[in-house]
């Protein structure tokens, strides 16, 4: 089944140490997203990608980075995690950018800060 | 800017009773409206979703939501309640200006046996 597919699952880092979370999908989708989602709070966007043009939302902090090296796949760099960045990271994707174009979510890499 | 209020942060209801979810927006004209579904530890599943057309709108699993313009609300409904719904529910909104989903701050919703 073509769908968004997130690894790990759960990923530990220590304070201070750079983190990558992985984000692939089959269903060529023009359009992968990044949300921060913390503890019992809404999700939150942080960046996007359009092909390969990258758009970041105002408030998301330099310590996130972001890579798209080709259609399939997406990467989330955090450089210097702190306890706060804690959280669920979710990907999505979109056929299109359009405000209609549905968004189809994977399960979530769960980081954990030590 | 634009905003999605979810009122309720926790709902508890018996199993096979009703159930609604309530959401309110804000935003100068008419946005697209989602109903996402989350089960505890995994990502986000779409219930529904309006553009535009008949503002009742039918989703997955028996959930139906009504856009109501006048009362800028798109208040999520199903007519009776399985265990296997209990989750966290998010409605949001997206506009035409930018790819931005805008989402409430969820309703989490318990189902008593």
């Amino acid at each position: 089944d073509a769908m968004v597919i997130q690894n790990p699952r759960y990923q530990v880092t220590q304070f201070g140490k750079p983190v990558t979370l992985s984000c692939s999908q089959t269903l060529n989708h023009n359009v992968m997203y990044w949300y921060q989602q913390k503890s019992s709070q809404a999700p939150k966007l942080l960046f996007h990608y359009y092909d390969k043009d990258f758009n970041n939302e105002a408030d998301t902090p330099d310590n996130f980075q972001s890579r798209r090296p080709n259609t399939s796949f997406c990467f989330l760099d955090i450089r210097s995690p702190g306890l706060g960045d804690a959280a669920m990271y979710l990907c999505a994707t979109s056929r299109g950018p359009e405000s209609w174009d549905e968004q189809y979510f994977g399960p979530g890499t769960r980081l954990t800060v030590t | 800017a634009q905003s999605v209020t979810q009122p309720d942060i926790h709902i508890t209801v018996s199993e096979g009773a009703s159930l609604e979810l309530r959401c309110n927006y804000s935003y100068g004209a008419t946005p697209y409206l989602f109903w996402y579904v989350q089960s505890p530890g995994q990502g986000l599943q779409l219930l529904l979703k309006y553009f535009s057309g008949d503002t009742l709108v039918q989703g997955i699993k028996g959930f139906e939501a009504e856009f109501k313009r006048s009362q800028s609300s798109f208040n999520l409904r199903k007519p009776s309640v399985h265990w296997s719904d209990a989750a966290e529910y998010f409605c949001a909104l997206r506009v035409n200006a930018g790819n931005m989903l805008t989402f409430g701050g969820g309703t989490r919703l318990m189902v008593k046996p």
